[in-house]
């Protein structure tokens, strides 16, 4: 099973600044690799797919980055509906599997 | 608009066997891959079970496997979760998402509890 560890387990920041968030794989996934915004009470939503690729209604501030065992998920400019939980998860292998998530906090 | 609504949940003993069902609408259900992912109260996201667009292909976690069926009616857009011989590690809230790049979108998800 490929295990995926997110740095750091949390992350304090204020509105408008830059949140740089890691997703490490234990053996490559290639660039199947997703990103899921979840906030308290809610399901999680789609971020970025395929390591890069924004789903569909996501601002541009969000962007995604890697290839193999090294990812991340960059918000250019926190914005106050952005503090949340974010997991990274692979469909490169089975059993598909979540990263245990970072929680992006208001600091 | 694009929406799933899973029902089914509950409490159930250990042991017991419940249900689950999720309705989908304002896309094309025969055409996409469909997952149950779960969360236990308090934890992360853990994945379930996949099944293709015509049900020939099925793929499940190893520990629910032989235990969950996953099932679809095309015609009815509807997505099936059958769960037997439940444990207290089954307990979460178990979401419906379509494939699509990724799990997109979710439903807002339905409660089981394995308890005595």
């Amino acid at each position: 099973e490929i295990v995926l560890t997110h740095s750091p387990a949390t992350l304090s920041l204020s509105p408008g600044e830059r949140a740089t968030l890691s997703c490490r794989a234990s053996q490559s996934v290639s660039s199947y690799l997703a990103w899921y915004q979840q906030k308290p009470g809610q399901a999680p939503r789609l971020i970025i797919y395929d390591a890069s690729n924004r789903a569909t209604g996501i601002p541009a501030r969000f962007s995604g980055s890697g290839s193999g065992t090294d990812f991340t998920l960059t918000i250019s400019s926190l914005e106050p509906e952005d503090f949340a939980v974010y997991y990274c998860q692979q469909r490169s292998n089975w059993p598909w599997t979540f990263g245990q998530g970072t929680k992006v906090e208001i600091k | 608009e694009v929406q799933l609504v899973e029902s089914g949940g509950g409490l159930v003993q250990p042991g017991g066997s419940l249900r689950l069902s999720c309705a989908a609408s304002g896309f094309t259900f025969s055409s996409y891959w469909m997952s149950w992912v779960r969360q236990a109260p308090g934890r992360g996201l853990e994945w379930v079970a996949n099944i293709k667009h015509d049900g020939s292909e099925i793929y499940y976690l190893d520990s629910v496997k032989g235990r969950f069926t996953v099932s679809r009616d095309n015609a009815k857009n509807s997505l099936y979760l059958q769960m037997n011989s439940l444990s207290a590690e089954d307990t979460a809230v178990y979401y419906c998402a379509s494939l699509y790049g990724g799990f997109d979108p979710w439903g807002q998800g339905t409660l089981v509890t394995v308890s005595s």
